[in-house]
């Protein structure tokens, strides 16, 4: 069955403090990893997919890497704006489009 | 390019009714998945059509039901509600290739009393 873990589960963080999420997972064969933002009562926002280890996606103040146990979310710089929960997600193993999802980082950037 | 579209935003329903709540896809878009979201279980799955035909189902009870259409909008149905079935609920719109990444809707807050 495949599992996704992620960690802290609540950041608090001054602004332009960096950091990194951390999202470890295990599955049977990798077929990619996600990231989302979401913020209080919306729907997850894509931010990146990962396929292969060694790989790595950035946007803004976000980029996303990705190896072949764990993926990390660095936020370099943050601003009040990016706090939100982040979650990570793998699709099953077993083909289509079904998500299993970790229980994600509570991140909150303070002035 | 529209977004993935769900109605109704918010719902309240007593113990025992049924509900239906509707998703529209982004255009082009042949998968739509379901997902519950609640404080204490996080994002759970609970069902993916692709073309019509069911392609994935989570661990859900069979109150829970769901179809496509062959516009690619799908419904899904909760019947005999339960409090426990208070959640957002979650609609997730992909191509369906391969791993291709999902997007979400705004879902609907159901509140059952």
């Amino acid at each position: 069955e495949d599992q996704v873990t992620q960690s802290p589960e609540a950041l608090r963080l001054q602004e332009g403090e960096s950091s990194s999420l951390n999202c470890s997972y295990t599955v049977s064969g990798l077929r990619g990893l996600f990231w989302y933002r979401q913020d209080p009562g919306k729907g997850p926002e894509f931010l990146f997919t990962l396929y292969s280890a060694g790989e790595e996606k950035e946007k803004e103040r976000l980029k996303a890497t990705l190896t072949k146990k764990e993926s990390f979310l660095h936020i370099t710089a943050p601003k009040p704006e990016d706090s939100a929960t982040y979650l990570c997600a793998v699709p099953f193993t077993g083909g289509g489009n079904k998500l299993t999802f970790g229980t994600g980082t509570q991140l909150k950037v303070e002035l | 390019k529209a977004g993935v579209t769900q109605t109704p935003r918010y719902l309240i329903k007593t113990r025992g009714q049924q509900v239906t709540l509707s998703c529209s896809p982004i255009s082009g878009h042949r998968s739509v998945s379901w997902y519950q979201q609640t404080p204490g279980q996080g994002l759970q799955f609970l069902f993916e059509y692709f073309s019509e035909t069911q392609r994935n189902k989570g661990n859900f009870p069979g109150r829970f039901s769901g179809r496509q259409f062959s516009n690619s909008r799908s419904e899904m149905n909760v019947s005999t509600l339960e409090l426990g079935d208070s959640a957002l609920y979650l609609c997730a719109s992909s191509t369906g290739q391969g791993a291709a990444e999902a997007f979400f809707g705004q879902g609907t807050r159901l509140t059952v009393v």
